[in-house]
């Protein structure tokens, strides 16, 4: 079965700048997607970015970007020019390609709390 | 662009009663998935649905059954409700094989 880790309970960036929050997982499938999830306050939860694990390039959306490292089964999330509005719990995913033949179910670490101080 | 709808937003239930949640997902996604979230806890798996067959079970209880409809909406089916039942329901629908898209959830209170 796949895991998912994330070793900070809490963390906390000055507003403007740059915070890394870390992610590592476990699996023994080949193919499968990585989710960086945002819940704020009002518990909705809002996809942030994903990656594909055949894909070698991390994905970048704006402010956000991974650093994703195959071998090392790591998958962190660098947030750039914090805003408070990236005051959230975030969670890491994991979910298997299709591909596999396995569950499409999305497999949660147990978050990490992002405090913007301003 | 239009979302994934549950209803109701929030449930108060007694021990033992039984509730029904309603997930809509968005247009043309045939896939649903239904998770539940304790409080300070990680989003867990409970079912999903492609093309109205249930596609994957994950830790849900007896009590609970769930199903998926003509029209793709699905229904979590909970009965004889305990007070550890207390949690965030949510509902996610995708395209098969590519990202979910989180409803807002149901809260569900049980005392």
């Amino acid at each position: 079965a796949q895991t998912v880790t994330q070793s900070q309970p809490e963390m906390s960036v000055q507003e403007a700048e740059t915070v890394t929050l870390s992610c590592t997982y476990d699996t023994s499938e080949s193919d499968y997607y990585l989710f960086w999830y945002k819940q704020p306050p009002s518990r909705q939860m809002i996809l942030v970015i994903r990656q594909e694990a055949y894909k070698q390039q991390n994905a970048t959306e704006n402010r956000f970007s991974v650093n994703f490292q195959k071998a090392a089964k790591s998958f962190s999330l660098k947030i750039s020019d914090s805003q408070l509005g990236d005051a959230a719990m975030y969670f890491c995913a994991y979910r298997s390609a299709p591909t596999q033949g396995g569950s499409e179910k999305l497999v949660f670490g147990k978050g990490t709390k992002l405090t913007v101080n301003p | 662009a239009a979302g994934v709808i549950q209803s109701p937003r929030h449930l108060i239930k007694e021990k033992r009663e039984t509730a029904t949640l309603k997930c809509y997902p968005i247009p043309r996604h045939d896939t649903v998935y239904w998770y539940q979230q304790g409080p300070g806890q990680d989003p867990q798996f409970l079912i999903s649905f492609y093309e109205k067959m249930q596609s994957d079970k994950g830790s849900i209880p007896d009590r609970f059954s769930a199903q998926q409809f003509s029209d793709y909406h699905s229904e979590l089916n909970m009965s004889s409700l305990e007070l550890g039942d207390s949690a965030l329901y949510f509902c996610a629908s995708s395209p098969l094989g590519l990202e979910q898209y989180f409803g807002p959830g149901t809260r569900l209170t049980v005392t």
